[in-house]
């Protein structure tokens, strides 16, 4: 099936730093969205990509669904400390009935 | 408010024991999705309905079962056959039409352990 490679797994934020991931795949997505998931809950949706090429932003979180619809990232600036919490992408693909597949996660965390 | 109630928050269970999770939705949505989270990993699909009285296997649907007599509700049963069922479980609904079919509402999850 469909793989997402997410990356980083795992990094450190500094308040008021611009941080940066994506998530890449063989495979080209007709639909790329972004979760992200606090301890103990269940994820919520922040951005939604329909579009090759589209960037969307949600306050201080940009999206870009990439231009080869192989690959998404997900940008936030000026980050806080509640911005801690593991982000997924996910992808659809029409082909395959619109089935979601998620990436392995990024979680970010608060440096000490 | 509308949303996805699941529960119990945390459950355990003993080995050969079957157990049901609840997922009740007020948003009126017409698909509902089971997904088990594991550690440092993504979610990874158990079931899904996307009409009532109709259901079908995701990706690790062996040891589970599903049903869906109702719009509100799709019950997960962790059967004895699952073999590594301690996971973080989740529920999760769509309006299902429209094209937006990942945009997913997801409950609070369920904490599964088996001792």
């Amino acid at each position: 099936g469909q793989q997402l490679n997410q990356s980083p797994q795992s990094m450190f934020i500094q308040e008021g730093e611009d941080v940066s991931m994506n998530c890449t795949s063989s495979s080209i997505f007709n639909t790329w969205l972004w979760y992200k998931q606090d301890p103990g809950e269940g994820p919520v949706l922040l951005i939604a990509l329909y579009k090759a090429g589209e960037l969307t932003s949600n306050g201080r979180l940009t999206a870009q669904f990439g231009i080869t619809r192989k690959d998404s990232f997900l940008n936030i600036s000026a980050s806080i400390p509640s911005d801690v919490g593991i982000y997924f992408c996910a992808g659809q693909i029409k082909a395959a009935g619109n089935k979601l597949t998620f990436g392995g996660g990024t979680r970010v965390l608060v440096k000490p | 408010d509308g949303g996805i109630t699941q529960s119990p928050k945390y459950l355990f269970r003993k080995e050969g024991q079957n157990v049901t999770l609840s997922c009740e939705q007020n948003l009126n949505h017409d698909a509902m999705y089971w997904y088990r989270q594991d550690p440092g990993q993504g979610l990874r699909l158990i079931y899904y309905s996307q009409i009532v009285n109709d259901f079908q296997k995701g990706d690790i649907a062996e040891g589970y079962s599903v049903s869906r007599e109702k719009k509100e509700s799709f019950p997960l049963t962790v059967t004895s056959a699952q073999k590594n069922p301690t996971a973080f479980y989740l529920c999760a609904s769509t309006r299902g039409a429209g094209g937006r079919t990942g945009e997913l509402f997801f409950g609070e999850g369920s904490r599964l352990t088996v001792l």
